[in-house]
């Protein structure tokens, strides 16, 4: 089955600087990757998501990054904010698959 | 525009009772994924149902776990004779096909605690 990898584990940054999160995929099968926020208590929501025939898309602050030769796909945070502060989780999924395979988590804080 | 909706939102029991979780998903979506997520750990995937049918259940335990979608009402997933292992939040997922390019809503899910 697919392996998904996510790094840092733990991100910190200052209000207005950018922050980027990485993930890695094991199955080349897997052509749609969604990333999700999730802030405490609540349950993930989608931000982006990208599909294996485009390389990169980008929504206001937020952008995606997929380099399907070496399996990694990013998400780059751009200015952020301090409401940026949440755990962000990066999945992947095979067109015929039935499920999400999500990443651990990146908890990203953002310093006023 | 009701999102996915999961209730309770907290769940408490004792060892050996059974725990009831329910997810009504986003209007016009016929597609239910149920996850869990363990503390600091990413979501697991558990099962997918459509309505009347369960289409994967590999993550599923194969005991005291099941799960439904029934033609009428909410998808149930059902935990038998609940141990101290199975308190997790439980998140329930939403889709309007199984496409593998489309993405799930998620509701903010059921905190089971069991004593």
């Amino acid at each position: 089955g697919e392996n998904v990898e996510q790094h840092p584990s733990t991100l910190s940054v200052q209000e207005g600087d950018s922050a980027v999160i990485k993930c890695t995929y094991s199955d080349s099968a897997s052509n749609y990757f969604p990333w999700y926020k999730q802030e405490l208590g609540k349950g993930p929501q989608l931000i982006i998501d990208i599909r294996s025939n485009v390389g990169e898309k980008k929504d206001q602050r937020i952008a995606v990054t997929l380099n399907k030769t070496a399996k990694h796909f990013s998400l780059h945070i751009t200015e952020t904010q301090p409401e940026d502060s949440a755990v962000y989780f990066c999945a992947a999924r095979a067109l015929t698959g039935n499920q999400f395979y999500f990443g651990t988590g990146t908890s990203l804080t953002v310093i006023p | 525009n009701a999102g996915v909706m999961q209730n309770p939102r907290h769940l408490v029991r004792r060892r050996g009772q059974e725990a009831r979780l329910r997810c009504s998903p986003m209007k016009g979506h016929s597609h239910v994924y149920w996850y869990r997520q363990l503390p600091e750990e990413g979501l697991k995937f558990m099962v997918y149902l459509q309505k009347e049918n369960i289409i994967d259940e590999s993550g599923m335990p194969k005991e005291r776990f099941s799960a439904e979608f029934p033609k009428e009402g909410p998808s149930i997933l059902r935990i038998q004779q609940v141990v101290r292992g199975d308190s997790a939040a439980y998140f329930c997922a939403s889709s309007p096909s199984g496409n593998g390019d489309q993405p799930q809503h998620f509701g903010d899910g059921t905190r089971l605690s069991i004593l």
